[in-house]
Parts: structure tokens; sequence; C-alpha cells
């Protein structure tokens, strides 16, 4: 498709388990970003990437949060021991560059319920 | 620490009338202001303010800078049911990196037919 892709659309799990979220990304885009929504909040920033390499990870909240992105494209945000406080929206987004436009090219994000 | 505040949180109004979006960036070292529309789930880009004064215009909708104040308007004149979305303020976190963005709350539009 023409935009950025997420998986899984909904992701219920339960305490403690491990969950994966899968971002794939515009073609060509070299910077990618992970954000997280809570309800009535607006995004987060977690983690950006320019390439594979993670060039600012600032907003993880703690080491449960691990995100990659070997080959410069789809990228995947690994949490471990989920917690209930973990329950949001996860939205990737991408973009050429950082640049000067601004435009982050979002997904429809995952819902991650953490019963 | 950085902030965004939007104003007002939420806001219900008519087919046609025109409405006034607020938001007000506290930061160490302004460098830019974003809008985003959040009609479901994916935000949408609007416009990006880096120079005081100047207005972006995007059809029905115009966005303006008030770099003294850190302050920024987004204006919808002759509002459509389909103008009903979330409305996102965003600037890049001091220290960090450009895509780093803060975001507001946001301000709920709802338009009435």
């Amino acid at each position: 498709g023409a935009g950025v892709s997420q998986t899984p659309s909904n992701k219920v799990t339960e305490k403690g388990k491990y969950v994966e979220l899968r971002c794939d990304p515009i073609s060509g885009h070299t910077a990618l970003y992970w954000y997280r929504q809570s309800l009535g909040q607006g995004p987060e920033f977690l983690i950006y990437f320019q390439g594979t390499g993670a060039a600012d990870d600032s907003g993880l909240p703690n080491d449960r949060f691990f995100a990659v992105r070997p080959e410069g494209s789809v990228s995947t945000l690994k949490i471990q021991r989920t917690e209930r406080g973990d329950s949001a929206v996860y939205l990737c987004a991408s973009s050429l560059s950082l640049g000067d436009s601004g435009e982050l090219f979002f997904g429809e994000g995952s819902r991650l319920t953490v019963l | 620490e950085d902030k965004v505040v939007q104003s007002p949180l939420s806001l219900v109004v008519h087919e046609g009338d025109t409405v006034t979006l607020n938001c007000s960036y506290e930061v160490t070292n302004f460098r830019s202001l974003l809008w985003y529309k959040q009609e479901k789930k994916a935000p949408t880009f609007l416009f990006m303010l880096t120079s005081s004064g100047i207005e972006k215009k995007s059809g029905r909708l115009s966005s303006i800078l008030d770099k003294k104040e850190l302050s920024s308007i987004l204006n919808i004149t002759a509002t459509q049911t389909g103008d009903s979305a979330i409305y996102l303020c965003a600037g890049p976190s001091y220290g960090g990196s450009q895509g780093n963005l803060i975001f507001g709350k946001g301000t709920k539009l709802s338009v009435k037919p």
C-alpha cells in the first residue's frame, strides 16, 4: 500500500506477556518514529530511527521497551513483561528525512490492551 | 520542561460557523510549531509554522504564529461536518531530535449539521 502500515491493529494480552508491534513505513522513507497515545492525550514520543540506527530513544519509558529496524525499512517495537499501564494506541510514522516540512506520515496505529 | 497547551479541549459548533483553536508552546528554544488533524486514528499533517506573523493557508483552514507570545491559532471558516476531528498542536522537544515532537492534548471539534 501507499501509506504506513501497522500490524496488528488490535492486540489484547495479559499482564507479564511479551508483545511485538510491527510498522511498515512508506517506501523510501528513511526516518521512522514510534509514538504512543493514551485516551484523551496527544501522542507521546518514544523513539526515532534514521536508517537502521536509533537516533533518539529518549522517549522509551524504561528498559522493557525496545525497538529495532534491522534493514532500514520495517520496524518492530518490543514490549517485555507488559503492564496494564502500557495499554495505549502505538502509532508509527515515517518521513523522507527530518527536513524542513515537518510532515510525518502516521499509520492507523496498534491498539494494545493489557489485562 | 517543554509543554504544549491547547484550548479549548472541546468545542461544538454548527455547520457554517467559524472556529479558532489556540495553542501555546512553552519551550526553551523555539524552532517550529506544527498542526495535525486526527479524525479516527492516524494524525494527518496540516501546517508547520516557523516565522512569526506569516499566515499559512489551505482552503478553509489557516494558521498563524506569534513567536513573541509563543502561540498559534488555527482558524477554520465555514465549518463542515467533515471538519469534526481532534486538532493537535506540536513542537520539537528542546534537546531532542526534530522528530521528537511534544504534542498537546488536542482540541476535539464537533461540527453539527
